[in-house]
């Protein structure tokens, strides 16, 4: 089983529609998570990082799911400039590195 | 202010040549990585240097060796490549997740 997986896509959605992303990962004891952007052939970026308490910026909703070990990412209203690939990023322990999950192709179309 | 720089962007090599792939940081960060991606697998880690004079082992290091030139540089050498090695990779730097910035990256064929 892969330490960080997600369900590659793609996800087609029409402007304005809602969209989730799950992923699910392997270790217990990871202590930070984060989602990253990253369009195409280019570099990733940092989206937001995911809290416990789960968290907002905008039309995006980072949420986790300690009991079931997955987090999610919630993209209301979609924009033609949200389409690229989103990649679930976990920290499997304090000082790790980031274990990076496959990513997951959005596609926005008008 | 540039961020992380990548040399070259783009490269073709023959099985067996090596080749080195430049990256360089303005941002005095201590930490330094090298990554690649290939399609359906996501980032994996090859290299990385915590600081300056340091380099540990990722997740795939085979085949690649690294150098920490100063705080601003870190270099990754393929030795002798091999198809395996088709990739594109991705320099970071930063010293937590959430400020850990990359390159653009250099995509690598092998022949």
């Amino acid at each position: 089983r892969k330490e960080v997986e997600q369900d590659p896509g793609p996800f087609n959605v029409p402007e304005g529609a809602t969209v989730a992303f799950n992923c699910t990962y392997s270790n217990s004891a990871s202590q930070s998570f984060f989602w990253y952007r990253q369009d195409c052939r280019k570099e990733p970026k940092l989206l937001m990082s995911v809290y416990s308490s789960g968290n907002e910026d905008g039309r995006f909703t980072a949420q986790l799911n300690r009991a079931s070990q997955y987090i999610s990412l919630l993209i209301r209203d979609s924009k033609l400039s949200d389409s690229a690939t989103y990649l679930c990023v976990v920290i499997p322990n304090q000082g790790g590195k980031l274990i990076f999950g496959q990513g997951t192709e959005l596609s926005v179309k008008p | 202010n540039a961020g992380v720089t990548q040399t070259p962007k783009f490269q073709v090599l023959k099985t067996g040549q090596s080749m080195t792939l430049q990256c360089a940081q303005d941002m005095n960060h201590n930490s330094m990585y090298w990554y690649r991606q290939d399609p359906g697998m996501g980032l994996r880690l090859i290299y990385y240097s915590a600081s300056e004079g340091t380099t540990d082992k990722g997740e795939v290091p085979n085949g690649y060796n690294v150098s920490r030139l100063n705080k601003r540089e870190f270099s990754l050498r393929l030795e002798s490549a091999a198809p395996s090695q088709t990739s594109v990779y991705f320099c970071a730097s930063g010293g937590t997740p959430d400020t850990q910035y990359f390159g653009p990256g250099t995509r690598l064929t092998v022949l």
